[in-house]
């Protein structure tokens, strides 16, 4: 079975420090690999994905994702955190093109001004 | 372009009591899911729809839970009777197709409260 680990359920950064975010995926084939942010009150929206293209996957609001198969790593990053970047934020992974998305728990982003 | 709708926001109701969730998907999205998202945990599938088929609803509890999507648009989520684990937000999701190289486009949801 697919899934992915989210480590810290909580991350706190200080306004323009860098963002990291991390996720393992457990997949027994090569994976597609999201990540979605969701702000309060509202639903989540795609922030990257990883296709078996570039393992360097850019996305939206500067945030970029690295897809490392010897470490099954897929962590999230953003050079500087903004205040608008709190929010939550999660891994997800699909074993194939077909196959609905399984979510981690989640990480909660706080930024500290 | 509209996204995905979802009635009601909130529902408060008493555990055994009904309820039910509607959902419209972007238009000429094939795809649609509906998720259960507790509080603390991420989203979790609950049922997948292609057109007016289910793909997948393989974690829908049917003793209770049930869902329909008879025009292969609109989609219905119905609870009955609820429990008190069942309070979470219920999202609703969709895409152009199951090939999930494409986006899911997800609704504001739907938080339900079981007292």
């Amino acid at each position: 079975a697919q899934s992915v680990t989210q480590l810290g359920s909580h991350v706190s950064v200080s306004e323009g420090a860098l963002v990291l975010l991390r996720c393992n995926y457990s997949s027994s084939v090569p994976p597609y690999l999201f990540w979605y942010v969701q702000y309060p009150n509202q639903g989540l929206q795609l922030l990257l994905k990883y296709t078996s293209a570039a393992t360097l996957v850019k996305g939206i609001n500067g945030f970029e994702a690295e897809f490392k198969k010897s470490e099954t790593s897929f962590h999230l990053t953003k050079p500087s955190a903004h205040m608008s970047d709190a929010a939550e934020y999660f891994c997800a992974v699909s074993r194939s093109g077909n196959t609905p998305l399984v979510f981690g728990k989640g990480t909660r982003l706080s930024v500290i001004a | 372009e509209a996204g995905v709708a979802q009635s009601p926001r909130y529902k408060i109701i008493e555990k055994r009591q009904s309820v039910a969730f509607w959902c419209n998907p972007i238009s000429g999205h094939a795809t649609l899911y509906w998720y259960q998202q507790i509080l603390g945990q991420g989203p979790k599938l609950l049922i997948q729809f292609q057109n007016n088929g289910v793909v997948d609803d393989s974690q829908l509890p049917k003793d209770r839970f049930s869902a329909e999507r008879l025009k292969g648009v609109d989609s219905t989520l119905k609870i009955q009777p609820a429990k008190l684990e069942d309070s979470a937000v219920y999202l609703c999701a969709s895409s152009l197709s199951r090939a999930l190289t494409g986006e899911l486009f997800f609704g504001e949801g739907s938080r339900l409260t079981v007292l």
